[in-house]
């Protein structure tokens, strides 16, 4: 099946950094979705982008399906970013099922 | 919209015992999905449902796991005689019926612990 790659694994800023998270993956998707996880466990959209770039606020998104990677750019992080990233992606073969990425852990410290 | 919702949000249970976990999805939403997430990884798909037909199982949905979807509205997941591997979230999640719509929203999940 379709294999998904985040990194990097583990990410600390300093309140006001801005960090990129990367998502690399293995075959042409359908959908490509990023997710925040908060320390609930609550999964939060934070965009739906098979392709071309997004923003919202002072979270943006690209992706380069040609060359199979999504970024997720973070500007002038805040502590309530902390939490994982996941990354999934839904696989032309794949059905309609999402594999998740294992995620970035991003701490921002005040 | 109300989003989609889980029922129970945590259990605790004795291995060997029964349980059953509710997903009601975003109302116009003709998919469902449910995923398993153990602690430090990324969801796991288990099976997905578009109206009441369940047209996807993964591998990890073993004979003790049985999902429904009676009236293609609200979903039940059912695991029979419990292990300790089966502690984790179970997240559900749907989609809408709208054509090259396959954006997926998630429930709050339910903790399950076996002891």
């Amino acid at each position: 099946g379709i294999q998904v790659e985040q990194s990097p694994p583990d990410l600390i800023l300093q309140e006001g950094a801005n960090s990129t998270l990367r998502c690399n993956f293995s075959d042409s998707v359908n959908n490509l979705q990023w997710f925040h996880q908060n320390p609930w466990g609550q999964l939060i959209n934070l965009f739906y982008i098979p392709s071309g770039t997004k923003q919202n606020g002072r979270l943006s998104a690209t992706t380069v399906a040609t060359e199979r990677y999504s970024l997720l750019y973070i500007s002038s992080s805040q502590t309530t970013d902390s939490g994982v990233y996941f990354c999934a992606v839904v696989g032309e073969t794949s059905g309609s099922r999402l594999t998740f990425g294992e995620g970035t852990q991003l701490t921002v410290n005040p | 919209d109300t989003g989609v919702s889980q029922d129970p949000r945590h259990k605790i249970t004795k291995r060997g015992q029964n349980v059953t976990f509710r997903c009601d999805p975003i109302s116009e939403h003709n998919r469902l999905y449910w995923y398993r997430q153990t602690l430090g990884q990324g969801p796991e798909f288990l099976t997905y449902f578009q109206n009441e037909a369940q047209l996807e199982k993964s591998r990890l949905l073993s004979d003790r796991f049985s999902a429904e979807r009676p009236k293609g509205s609200f979903s039940t997941l059912e695991i029979q005689r419990t292990e300790q591997g089966d502690s984790a979230m179970y997240l559900c999640a749907s989609s809408s019926r709208r054509p090259g719509s396959y954006e997926q929203y998630f429930g709050p999940g339910t903790r399950l612990t076996v002891t």
